[in-house]
């Protein structure tokens, strides 16, 4: 167990929704970070948080978005939701540079 | 930019058998981590490796960070079908971001 923790664990929706996911980091970590992981792809960084601010972008769409909250969580917002957005995403959290510590990931299947 | 190159990508082997897995750069990192993931599931932190020369084991499994901290091995003893997984190695960006840069993994598969 590593400490961070990702809900839901699966999620199942129809094309043109919007979903949220949510992030808990390990207790003291104050960066979040997010992946997306398809099938044919390796991880893909999405974007990073510290201290609920944003500090570093990725491959992220302008359809996807997120914020970390004062309690540190944070959300990963995806709307107008197509078919290639089907993943598994994930969450990291750090308190250094270099060692980041992963969530079980939350499946979405988009129908 | 920065760049990290694992071989092979695919590995399968009987159990018993020993194997290494490379993961190379023509940059200089501070440090390197190596991860195991299993399918569905988030990677998990096996190991981090600091100092240039540096040689790490976690029971069956030896790492080696380059002289230069330019690339990096995993060394496998005797393999189990339990070793088989995902095997991704990374490295933090330059700067102070924190972003780590990842390998595109190698896929070891175990065969009892």
């Amino acid at each position: 167990d590593s400490g961070v923790t990702q809900t839901p664990k699966h999620l199942i929706t129809a094309t043109g929704q919007r979903v949220t996911l949510r992030c808990s980091p390990r207790s003291g970590d104050l960066s979040v970070y997010w992946y997306q992981q398809s099938l044919d792809q390796g991880l893909q960084f999405l974007i990073q948080y510290y201290n609920g601010e944003e500090r570093a972008k990725g491959n992220i769409l302008e359809r996807f978005s997120a914020q970390q909250f004062p309690d540190l969580h944070s959300e990963l917002n995806l709307s107008s939701l197509e078919l290639g957005d089907s993943a598994l995403y994930f969450c990291a959290s750090s308190v250094s540079i270099g060692e980041q510590f992963f969530g079980p990931g939350t499946r979405l299947t988009v129908l | 930019t920065q760049l990290l190159e694992q071989s092979p990508q695919f590995l399968s082997i009987q159990e018993g058998e020993n194997l290494t897995v490379y993961c190379n750069s023509s940059s200089v990192f501070s440090s390197l981590q190596w991860y195991r993931q299993e399918p569905g599931e988030g990677p998990v932190l096996l190991v981090t490796v600091v100092t240039g020369g540096e040689v790490k084991k976690l029971k069956r499994l030896t790492f080696q960070f380059g002289d230069a901290r330019k690339d990096s091995s995993l060394h496998i003893t005797a393999a189990q079908p339990g070793d088989t997984g995902l095997y991704l190695c990374a490295g933090p960006r330059t700067g102070n971001t924190g972003k780590l840069i990842f390998g595109q993994g190698t896929t070891l598969q175990v065969k009892p």
